[in-house]
């Protein structure tokens, strides 16, 4: 069935470094959202992006679809301990039924 | 107000025995999930129901039943528990079922099997 690779499956940081995590699919996606779940806590939805070479921010978090919409990133500027967490990328089956398929997750460590 | 809650929220029994988590959500969501996250974080969908019908069953172990007795609530039944069902399970909701549709997710059950 459908995957959306993600890496890299952890990732520690200092505070005020930054930090980049990766979606691919070997297959075109209609969308990708991405997620983050707190330590203990569940997953709450970020962001959705749905046109190629789409590119959207939120304060330190800039997020991008590929051209090809085979792939997508999420990049945090300067971190901060707040930001510690596993970042899940989603993307919806094709055809069939409606199923979000999610990721492994990158977990996010930030040494302060 | 919660959007999304579950309950318990701990669940701790032996195996072999029958045990039941319940979920509800007051968005008004016409979709609801199970998933079922292990111990490394991996995040994957068990079932899905669209206006209390059945529309995603994975491939689950018979001993799963979900029932939704009204789209508002999604509860899920677990027979003869097994050592391999200790996991956290999340129940999620979103407004339809289609491909934009983002998902509202409870705070979770750890379910833990001895």
């Amino acid at each position: 069935g459908q995957q959306v690779m993600q890496i890299p499956q952890y990732q520690h940081v200092q505070e005020g470094e930054d930090f980049t995590t990766y979606c691919n699919s070997s297959t075109t996606l209609s969308n990708i959202q991405w997620y983050k779940q707190r330590p203990g806590g569940h997953p709450v939805f970020l962001i959705q992006l749905v046109k190629s070479g789409e590119v959207k921010k939120q304060k330190r978090l800039t997020f991008q679809f590929g051209e090809a919409k085979k792939n997508s990133s999420l990049h945090i500027t300067a971190t901060q301990t707040t930001d510690v967490g596993t970042y899940f990328c989603a993307a919806p089956t094709q055809g069939g039924s409606e199923k979000l398929v999610f990721g492994k997750g990158t977990k996010l460590t930030v040494n302060p | 107000d919660t959007a999304v809650s579950q309950t318990p929220k701990y669940l701790v029994t032996q195996m072999g025995n029958d045990k039941s988590i319940k979920c509800e959500q007051n968005l008004g969501h016409d979709t609801m999930y199970w998933y079922k996250q292990d111990s490394k974080k991996f995040l994957k969908i068990m079932f899905s129901y669209n206006n209390k019908e059945l529309i995603i069953n994975e491939t689950v172990p018979n001993r799963f039943s979900p029932k939704s007795p009204d789209k508002a609530h999604l509860n899920l039944h677990i027979n003869s528990l097994e050592l391999g069902d200790s996991a956290v399970y999340f129940c999620a909701s979103s407004r339809d079922r289609g491909r934009t549709d983002t998902q509202y997710f409870g705070p979770g059950t750890r379910l833990t099997v001895l």
